[in-house]
């Protein structure tokens, strides 16, 4: 089935720092991703629908100046944390719809620290 | 707007034993999906079984079942011959056929099988 990559997997970073997580569809093209947000032992919230070529849509609540989102190709998606503090520390997980039928592929997620 | 409802926080089976997992939805859209998905302690999400609206029959996946019941607006996701390899969170989800393809999470279940 089709792959879709976060990268890192885990980071670790001070406040007031920036940091970048990617998100790649490996084998297929996806001109929509999705941004979820999970803090620890709560369901997954979406912040934002990331279009390639376009800007990405926020959800009701989600700073799109802190939450910066570039879709920059039909297989990259990244979302930048500006300036994080220790609130911002949550597991990140972007996902991607099939071509066909109702198929949601979704990346391993990304584990955020902010110290 | 779409919301789902999962009103078991969490459960514990013995191991071998059926398990049903209550999910309600509410939604204006004539036409949608429901989902259920499993998340280990790793965070990955691990699609399970889909059901469309308008599908006839409950949707089937090797041990697992979708009970719908679309009156009622309930999607039960039943799990036979339970493993200890089941234990996870587990969640329901649903999104609109037409238009934007995100997915509006329920809480979840924390299953957990006992041997």
């Amino acid at each position: 089935g089709a792959v879709v990559s976060q990268h890192p997997s885990w980071v670790i970073c001070k406040s007031g720092t920036s940091v970048k997580i990617e998100c790649r569809s490996l084998d297929f093209q996806a001109t929509t991703m999705f941004w979820y947000r999970q803090f620890p032992k709560q369901s997954l919230m979406l912040m934002a629908t990331s279009n390639e070529g376009s800007k990405a849509t926020y959800e009701q609540g989600v700073e799109k100046d802190k939450f910066l989102i570039n879709h920059a190709s039909l297989t990259l998606s990244t979302l930048t944390v500006t300036s994080a503090h220790p609130e911002d520390s949550s597991f990140y997980i972007c996902s991607a719809p099939g071509l066909a039928g109702h198929e949601q592929y979704f990346g391993p997620g990304t584990r955020l620290t902010v110290t | 707007a779409q919301k789902i409802t999962q009103t078991q926080p969490g459960m514990f089976v013995q191991e071998k034993e059926a398990v049903t997992l209550d999910c309600t939805y509410d939604t204006s859209d004539p036409s949608y999906g429901l989902f259920w998905y499993k998340q280990p302690s790793s965070g990955e999400m691990i699609f399970l079984i889909y059901q469309g609206s308008y599908d006839q029959q409950n949707a089937t996946e090797g041990r697992y079942s979708l009970n719908f019941q679309k009156a009622r607006k309930s999607a039960n996701l039943v799990i036979s011959a339970s493993q200890l390899g089941d234990s996870a969170m587990y969640f329901c989800a649903m999104r609109r056929i037409q238009g934007a393809q995100k997915l509006v999470f329920g809480q979840g279940t924390r299953l957990t099988i006992n041997p």
